[in-house]
């Protein structure tokens, strides 16, 4: 069974950093299309960022590009999010997930979410 | 990047009724390269279709998705209580990823 278990989600103040990271157990995130996806309160669905398989290459929504950077520990089979410079539209519910299939890959599995909420 | 249109906004059905989701890209979608998702209040989406047409592991056969190149449609045949929910498309034809604003179901 895949899952993938988020965490480092907290209240930040405008400025600050966060470190997310996503945990992975029944599956080897290495070989994957991994992505984070982040939802603002009462609305829609908005990626984030993505790292190829094998780690090769990342890629970032215009928003968050400088800001925030995407990697993983294949040791510790984690997925993380470093978030920099963090604004109050930054605040959501943010998800990692698996992406696979052709193309740019559909989203299979996904996390719970872990909560960041930007605000003094 | 593509941007995904969905309407309605928001649906009010009863139990039992079918219902028909529209997803409008603004530029067609090779390969059928599109996905849909349901989303429970406080819980993560769960991916239901992909390829435009085929149903993900475990998905009831009342769920069936159509459509290619800019319009895409998601239907429900025989909504159960369970079915009321948030429902996205996703596009993954080309970079970035996109998503829909998402389509309420809701019980009358």
């Amino acid at each position: 069974d895949v899952q993938l278990l988020e965490s480092g989600g907290n209240l930040v103040q405008p400025g600050g950093s966060l470190r997310l990271s996503c945990a992975a157990s029944g599956v080897t995130l290495n070989n994957y299309f991994m992505t984070w996806v982040r939802q603002a309160p009462g609305k829609g669905l908005e990626w984030v960022s993505d790292i190829t398989v094998g780690g090769g290459s990342t890629y970032y929504a215009d928003s968050v590009k400088g800001r925030f950077t995407i990697s993983r520990d294949i040791s510790r089979n984690t997925l993380f999010l470093q978030m920099n410079t963090l604004r109050s539209d930054d605040t959501a519910v943010y998800y990692c997930a698996i992406r696979r299939g052709p193309s740019f890959g559909y989203t299979e599995y996904w996390g719970q979410g872990t909560r960041v909420t930007v605000s003094s | 990047e593509i941007v995904l249109t969905q309407s309605p906004g928001t649906l009010s059905l009863s139990p039992g009724e079918r219902v028909t989701l529209s997803c409008r890209a603004s530029q067609s979608i090779a390969g059928s390269y599109l996905a849909w998702y349901q989303q429970k209040p406080s819980q993560a989406p769960r991916l239901l279709i992909y390829g435009a047409s085929v149903r993900a592991t475990g998905i009831p056969d009342r769920f069936s998705g159509s459509g290619s190149r800019t319009d895409f449609t998601l239907t429900i045949n025989r909504l159960e209580p369970e079915d009321f929910a948030v429902y996205y498309c996703q596009q993954y034809d080309s970079s970035p990823v996109t998503f829909g604003g998402g389509t309420k179901v809701d019980i009358k």
